[in-house]
């Protein structure tokens, strides 16, 4: 969805680097979230923001860090980078209004760590 | 702990077919309950969802059912075409936990032609 853009779309680093990954939305959305994606296990939540002074851990926020720059931007950032992080990262945002708020999914990026 | 369990994890079914896929949640507080579909290098995308009021939810092929007892529910994918190949994803949410949603494994469905 090109209203959800995520920079890089690929990346190699190696353990131990610091890695940021970027995501820009332009709907307009209050709420972000970034998620992982592993074979067999789905998406998991990392973090969420629903607003830009409301950030929360998801379910494995453990080696993660985030910064809502704005309400439009919300970057990921792996500090010191392990092999076990290497999967395909989404970046989403919905408008969180009522109960059936859609969540808006960026391109993904796919991260290498060696 | 995966609060939503998916199967199966692949699906090869021919054109034509119907494509079955179960999910079967834990926690009774989930209020929504939908179904995102994923093409190779795209992200996840809102396919169809249901609310637990109802047993049965249809948009064009696609069929979600949904049995509040057993906390199960799954999505029927009639008269599958090739370009129905894809990852589909089911998830639940609930209203009081900001509508975060948990997602299952996953199912890669195959249609051959």
């Amino acid at each position: 969805d090109a209203d959800v853009t995520q920079t890089p779309r690929n990346r190699i680093t190696k353990t131990g680097k610091r890695i940021m990954l970027e995501c820009s939305q332009t709907k307009g959305h209050d709420r972000m979230y970034w998620y992982r994606q592993d074979p067999g296990l789905g998406l998991q939540l990392i973090y969420y923001s629903f607003d830009v002074k409301d950030i929360n851990k998801g379910e494995i926020s453990d080696g993660y860090s985030v910064s809502r720059q704005a309400q439009a931007k919300f970057s990921l950032s792996l500090e010191s980078a392990i092999p076990n992080q290497t999967a395909l990262y989404f970046c989403a945002t919905s408008d969180g209004v009522g109960l059936a708020a859609e969540q808006f999914f960026g391109p993904g990026t796919r991260l290498t760590v060696l | 702990q995966q609060q939503v369990k998916q199967s199966p994890q692949s699906l090869i079914v021919q054109k034509g077919g119907i494509s079955i896929i179960n999910c079967a949640y834990e926690n009774t507080a989930f209020d929504y309950f939908p179904w995102y579909q994923q093409f190779p290098g795209k992200g996840p995308a809102l396919l169809i969802a249901i609310r637990p009021d109802v047993s049965e939810k249809k948009e064009g092929r696609f069929t979600i059912s949904f049995n509040k007892s057993a906390k199960q529910f799954s999505l029927h994918i009639m008269d599958s075409q090739p370009g129905d190949s894809a990852t589909y994803f089911c998830a639940a949410s609930m209203e009081a936990a900001g509508n975060k949603l948990t997602f299952g494994g996953g199912t890669r469905v195959l249609v051959k032609p």
